[in-house]
């Protein structure tokens, strides 16, 4: 079946240390996203990319990278510079304008 | 810029009661709406959709939504609920300007009651 997927789905990060998100999707879905999901605020995005080797910030970015460096894969590194890491993180695709967006179960990032 | 409002953080409904959830947006064009449900820990799952035409648009679940450009609402509403309806649920709103970059309410959240 053709979907998105995760991992790992829980995740702990030490201080000073980066950590990457694993997003890959077998949808043949052109745009993949990454949000942040706080208690209360709603879904909030980090960085899109509508292209192979093109992405850009969203709303929150600092303190995140990303890479896409295949259609498939859209990996988010949560640095050292983020100083609240902490919070459910959502990867979704789409497959052109006017389309929904499809999302992963997500992964659940902790400090330890 | 565009932004939703869910004015009900929580909502608490009798098994076999109807539930019905608002959704404003603010938007200078007819914008994409959509409802997505979300269960704990999982991802969100796409309930409708609304592009343009009929303005009621039904969608999984037995759940249907309203299109009121008058009143900038898209307003979600199940005749009867169950059980496996307690959950998140987010409305969203997509614009035409940029690649489906969508912007969320804050969720309200669903009890649901024997």
């Amino acid at each position: 079946d053709g979907g998105i997927t995760q991992s790992p789905k829980y995740l702990f990060r030490k201080e000073g240390q980066n950590v990457t998100l694993s997003c890959e999707q077998n949808l043949n879905h052109d745009a993949m996203y990454w949000y942040r999901q706080d208690p209360g605020q709603g879904l909030r995005l980090i960085y899109y990319s509508q292209i192979v080797n093109d992405f850009q910030k969203g709303d929150i970015a600092e303190g995140y990278s990303v890479s896409r460096e295949k259609k498939e894969s859209f990996p988010l590194t949560v640095t050292s510079a983020q100083k609240n890491p902490t919070a459910f993180y959502l990867c979704a695709s789409k497959t052109g304008l006017n389309q929904p967006q499809h999302f992963g179960d997500g992964t659940r990032l902790s400090i330890l | 810029a565009q932004s939703v409002t869910q004015p009900d953080i929580h909502i608490t409904v009798s098994e076999g009661a109807s539930l019905e959830l608002r959704c404003n947006y603010s938007y200078g064009a007819t914008p994409y709406l959509f409802w997505y449900v979300q269960s704990p820990g999982q991802g969100l799952q796409l309930l409708l959709k609304y592009f343009s035409g009929d303005t009621l648009v039904q969608g999984i679940k037995g759940f249907e939504a309203e299109f009121k450009r008058s009143q900038s609402s898209f307003n979600l509403r199940k005749p009867s609920v169950h059980w496996s309806d307690a959950a998140e649920y987010f409305c969203a709103v997509d614009t035409t300007d940029s690649w489906g970059k969508l912007q969320f309410g804050a969720g309200t959240q669903v009890v649901v009651t024997p």
